[in-house]
C-alpha cells in the first residue's frame, strides 16, 4: 500500500551463513535506503543508493553489501552473518521531490 | 559523531498534557528537519517537516519551533493522547544526494 515491501519480515540464522535481504518498491524514485535499528541506537544508516548500480556506504556498513540492479529492487546482503548483527532493519525510499522519503514495514533478523 | 542530539530518550506525559521533544543540531547545512512517528511493528512514518526559513509550522496538535540561530528544533504535542504513545525520530538533511541523519529517538507514553 506504500509502494515499498521488505521480504522477508521475519528471519533466524545460524552465525556464519550468508543472507539476503529484499526491498522492493513501485513508485521509480531514484534513492533507497537500508537502516538498521536497535535499542538506544536509533535509526543507524548501513548503505544508500542514488541511482542504479550507484550505491555508497553508510555509517555502519562493515559485513554488510548491497546490490541495485534495478531501480525497484535494492538487496541487502550479510555475508556472513553474526550476533551483533541481529536487528529490525528498515528500507526506505525517496525521490528528488519526496526528500522525507517512505519506510518499508522492517525485516527482523536473529542470528543465533 | 553524532549529528543530530535528540532529548529526552523517554518521555511519560498525562492525557491531556503537553509533550515536548527536543533536537540539536551542528550542521548548518541542513536545509530540512523531519520528524518521524513509529508504532510498534511498523517502519517510522512522517509525521511533520520544515524548512529553516520559518519558525514554527503547526499541523493540528503537532507543532514544530525551529531555533535557526541556537540550531535547536522541538516537537510539541498538543492534548497528548494514548494513540500518541509511540517512539519519535528527529532528523536533519542537506541538499544533494546525502541521506537523512536521524536523532536516537524519543520513546513516549501518554498514559490516561
Amino acid at each position: 500500500d506504500a509502494g515499498i515491501t521488505q521480504s522477508p519480515r521475519h528471519k533466524v540464522t545460524e552465525t556464519g551463513t550468508p543472507v539476503t535481504l529484499r526491498c522492493h518498491q513501485t513508485e521509480n524514485h531514484r534513492y533507497m535506503y537500508w537502516y538498521r535499528q536497535d535499542p538506544g541506537h536509533g535509526l543507524r544508516l548501513i548503505h544508500y543508493s542514488y541511482g542504479v548500480k550507484d550505491t555508497d556506504k553508510g555509517e555502519v556498513s562493515d559485513g554488510y553489501s548491497v546490490s541495485r540492479s534495478k531501480t525497484e529492487d535494492f538487496l541487502l546482503t550479510l555475508e556472513s552473518a553474526t550476533s551483533s548483527q541481529t536487528s529490525v532493519y528498515f528500507c526506505a525510499m525517496s525521490g528528488d521531490r519526496d526528500t522525507a522519503g517512505t519506510f518499508g514495514s522492517g525485516t527482523r533478523l536473529t542470528v543465533v | 559523531q553524532q549529528q543530530v542530539k535528540q532529548s529526552p530518550q523517554s518521555l511519560i506525559v498525562q492525557k491531556g498534557g503537553i509533550s515536548i521533544i527536543n533536537c540539536a543540531y551542528e550542521n548548518t547545512a541542513f536545509d530540512y528537519f523531519p520528524w518521524y512517528q513509529q508504532f510498534p511493528g511498523k517502519g517510522p512514518a512522517l509525521l511533520i517537516a520544515i524548512r529553516p526559513d520559518v519558525s514554527e509550522k503547526k499541523e493540528g496538535r503537532f507543532t514544530i519551533s525551529f531555533n535557526k540561530s541556537a540550531k535547536q528544533f522541538s516537537l510539541h504535542i498538543m492534548d497528548s493522547q494514548p494513540g500518541d504513545s509511540a517512539t519519535y525520530f528527529c532528523a536533519a538533511h542537506t541538499s544533494g544526494n546525502t541521506p537523512l541523519v536521524f536523532g536516537k529517538g524519543t520513546r513516549l507514553s501518554v498514559i490516561a
